[in-house]
Formats: structure tokens, sequence, C-alpha cells
């Protein structure tokens, strides 16, 4: 099983720069989530999914854009990377809305803005 | 807002002894759901277990046991006999009965010495 699948693993931007982190599922969950992953901070919820078509913020949706044409994919987009959005990026699924169960994670994309 | 507490930034542990790592949350619900995550340094997120709220029984998965305090807010993770392969990251995390996300703590590093 493939389970969640995010690419890149790594990657490198200039300030400005813009780019698509790609999260794919197939588990046919529902349930969508970006987190960022900062040191000291834990993860921080960026943007979630409760199913196709529909998208809300989380915690720290500024700079990220998010869509969800199908149930599988989930991409996140950096408009005009910034050097505060270094991170490591991780995209979340769950069949549960309320996260109550065990949630699945891709390996998440470490991002460098320079 | 929910908010999960995690004081130890690092644990050390020797092999073949225990090791407790703190976790404390804050909410106004009484239905909730919490968890440990493990993240080793491949970066993969791993359930090491799960504790329901209205369950007084603590949760174990062979090694790994939790000690749940609901009155005082507190859910700490219990390893006996450490491992090498123990020596990860863990997040204490949090999910609501009624809400739809997952809310984490900042991690703590555990290392193992041989």
């Amino acid at each position: 099983n493939a389970g969640v699948t995010q690419t890149p693993k790594f990657q490198v931007l200039k300030t400005g720069q813009s780019m698509t982190l790609q999260c794919a599922q197939d588990m046919n969950h529902e349930y969508m989530s970006w987190y960022r992953q900062d040191p000291g901070m834990g993860l921080r919820l960026i943007h979630y999914s409760v199913g196709a078509g529909i998208t809300d913020q989380g915690e720290v949706p500024n700079g990220y854009n998010v869509s969800r044409s199908t149930t599988e994919d989930f991409p996140l987009r950096l408009l005009s990377a910034a050097p505060s959005q270094t991170s490591v990026y991780f995209c979340a699924s769950s069949y549960d809305s309320r996260w109550n169960t065990e949630a699945f994670f891709g390996q998440g994309t470490r991002l460098t803005v320079v | 807002a929910q908010t999960v507490t995690q004081s130890q930034p690092e644990m050390s542990v020797q092999e073949a002894e225990t090791v407790t790592l703190s976790c404390t949350y804050d909410t106004s619900e009484s239905d909730y759901y919490l968890f440990w995550y493990k993240q080793p340094p491949s970066r993969q997120m791993i359930l090491v277990i799960r504790q329901e709220a209205y369950k007084q029984q603590n949760a174990t998965e062979n090694r790994f046991s939790v000690n749940f305090q609901k009155a005082a807010k507190s859910f700490s993770l219990k390893i006996s006999d450490s491992q090498l392969g123990d020596a990860a990251m863990y997040f204490c995390a949090y999910s609501s009965a009624y809400g739809n996300k997952l809310v984490f703590g900042a991690g703590t590093i555990l290392r193992v010495k041989s």
C-alpha cells in the first residue's frame, strides 16, 4: 500500500519563487491536512480539507494556497516563497472527520528558501 | 482553543531502562482523544498509542503505556525496556470528539544510550 505520498522530498527555492508540494493518498480518505514542522513548535496546521471542493484555513495559512479537486490529491501552493517558509511540510489523511483515529502521514518535504 | 504542551525538549535513557515522556493539554471539553506519535530520523510519523478520554483504563501497546490523568489533563508515555530503535522525536497530540483537527505538542527528542 502506498498510503500518503508526498513529492518532492527535498526542495530549495529562491525568495519569490513559487512551487507546489504534491500530496496524494490511495485510501479514499475524505479528510486531509497540511502541516509544517519547525524546531520547538511541533506540527502546526496550515490548511485542511473535508472533501473534494472543500478546504479551510488552519493555524498558519498565510502564504499558502490549497485546492482539492479530487479525493486523492491535495496540493499545497507557495505563491511567493519567503525564508520564513523554510520548514518540513507534512501531508496527512484520515477517514475520520474528527481525526479521532490514526492519521496517516506522508514522509514530508524539506523546503529551504534562500 | 486546545493546546498541547510537552515540557521536555530532550530526554535520554539507557538501553533496557524505562523512560517517561510528559504531556499536558488544555481543553474545556470532556470527550476527546489523545495520541503519541513517533518520528524517527526517516521523518515517517508512526502512531504509538491512542487513548480515548472517556475510558479510564490506560492504553498499552507492548512496551509502551500511558498514564492518563483526566482531571490533571496529563498524558504521559512510558517506554519500558528501551531499545535503540526507540530513539526518535515523540509528539503528543489531541483531537476533540467535536472538532475537525489534530493538535500537536512541540515534541520530545528521545536519545537511547547503549
